[in-house]
């Protein structure tokens, strides 16, 4: 049973081009989060999506930041018109259910903004 | 507000030595608790969890502790490992929200 997979693992972007980030769930896992790590930093909560909803965007950055879990496929976590201060990791984690379950992590995507 | 904290933001052991990493958490309404494991460019990595109506659960080498009275939380490891070298969170979920609440980390060093 493969866990949760995240492509790219690194993804260089120069200020104000697109990053596009995808996380693909453990098998049977519904409930996807994403979740931001500066270097030497804990996790921030970024994003909660069910299938085709989106539960808590409370993390988020009101702009440029976007995310999705579509019926079919991966999740995506888009960021538009990037800026240095996006250089982070993103890590995903997918739940079987919601609240109060345990969340398994993908190995990240590494952005970089030049 | 909510917030989940570390006592100790490092962490020295002798191999063989048994580890104790703390936690505290401010939200008295949580109730489960993880513990995760985060190698260097690794995501973290599942190590125990523990729910509040428990104050304590054991797994393989690791032991979790919860003191709800101070909202405490935290890690026994037995005969620490090389491999045991890494960045260990508390997180704090529940009490009605669906964020996980992560801790700044604690970076355990085992020296051989």
């Amino acid at each position: 049973n493969a866990g949760v997979m995240q492509n790219p693992r690194h993804l260089v972007r120069r200020r104000g081009q697109e990053a596009r980030l995808r996380c693909s769930p453990m098998k049977g896992h519904s409930h996807v989060y994403w979740y931001r790590q500066l270097p030497e930093e804990g996790l921030k909560f970024m994003v909660y999506l069910q299938k085709e909803n989106i539960i808590d965007e409370s993390g988020m950055p009101k702009e440029r930041f976007s995310a999705e879990f579509p019926k079919e496929g991966p999740s995506i976590l888009r960021i538009q018109q990037v800026v240095r201060g996006d250089s982070a990791a993103y890590f995903c984690a997918s739940s079987p259910g919601g609240q109060s379950d345990t969340q398994y992590f993908g190995p990240g995507t590494r952005l970089t903004v030049l | 507000g909510e917030s989940v904290g570390l006592h100790l933001p490092t962490l020295s052991v002798q191999e063989g030595d048994n580890s104790i990493i703390n936690c505290a958490y401010s939200n008295s309404a949580s109730d489960y608790f993880i513990w995760y494991k985060q190698e260097s460019g690794k995501g973290p990595q599942f190590i125990i969890d523990i729910r509040s109506n428990m104050d304590k659960r054991q797994g393989q080498r690791v032991t979790v502790l919860l003191n709800k009275t101070v909202k405490h939380l935290s890690l026994q490891i037995a005969a620490t490992q090389p491999g045991d070298s890494a960045v260990y969170f508390c997180a704090e979920n529940g009490a009605g929200g669906f964020k996980t609440i992560f801790g700044a980390g604690t970076r355990l060093f085992v020296k051989a």
